[in-house]
């Protein structure tokens, strides 16, 4: 079965400090996807990423960046110069073929100013 | 601005009510889900419909019912519920069930039964 672990439950950070967001998943599939979801306070879960198991180039877009790493079946998120509209719960996620997205249970991140 | 519409934002109702939430999407996406959210916790998924039919149910008690009158609508009929059915009810929609696409979610209904 399926599972993502986000051991993570809260952080606090410093306004212009980097933090990364850690997610561990697990799988016995060969092909799957890896996902990154953000939940501000408004509720709605918006998309960030999405990363093939067969793809293990590091991305970054902008602050973000993605580290996914299958030999320790990690998928890490960084935010660099964090801001304050960084805080929200954000959500890893895992999908194989066929089955429903399964969520970790999300790290809360404060981005104090 | 989200691509999937959900109505009402807010609802309180008591448990004799009968009330819907609605959710649309106009992205031509074939795979419509419901979720519930608690307070603190992640998404639970609820019910899941491709191209119209409902192909998944995680053993939800009658009183929440799904309707897909078309690829574009997703209904959730609610009836008699339980206060502990307080939370976020989100919709999402995917092109289609057995790819690895993204699922794009409303900003949800938040669902108060007193």
């Amino acid at each position: 079965a399926q599972k993502v672990t986000q051991a993570q439950t809260e952080i606090s950070v410093v306004e212009k400090e980097d933090v990364t967001l850690d997610c561990v998943y697990e799988t016995r599939d060969t092909t799957y996807y890896l996902f990154w979801y953000k939940q501000p306070p408004s509720g709605e879960l918006v998309f960030l990423i999405r990363r093939n198991s067969f793809d293990e180039q590091n991305e970054i877009s902008g602050r973000y960046s993605w580290n996914f790493q299958k030999s320790t079946s990690s998928f890490n998120f960084t935010i660099t110069a964090s801001q304050v509209v960084d805080s929200a719960v954000y959500f890893c996620a895992l999908s194989e073929v066929n089955t429903p997205l399964v969520f970790g249970k999300g790290t809360r991140l404060s981005v104090i100013a | 601005d989200t691509e999937v519409t959900q109505t009402p934002k807010h609802l309180v109702m008591g448990m004799t009510n009968k009330k819907s939430l609605k959710c649309e999407q106009h992205m031509g996406h074939r795979a419509m889900y419901w979720y519930k959210q608690k307070a603190k916790k992640p998404p639970e998924l609820m019910f899941v419909y491709s191209y119209e039919k409902l192909s998944i149910n995680e053993s939800v008690p009658s009183r929440f019912s799904p309707e897909c009158p078309n690829s574009s609508l997703l209904n959730l009929h609610l009836h008699a519920l339980q206060p502990e059915d307080s939370a976020l009810y989100l919709c999402a929609s995917r092109m289609d069930r057995g790819l690895f696409g993204e699922l794009f979610f409303g900003e949800g209904s938040r669902l108060t039964v007193l």
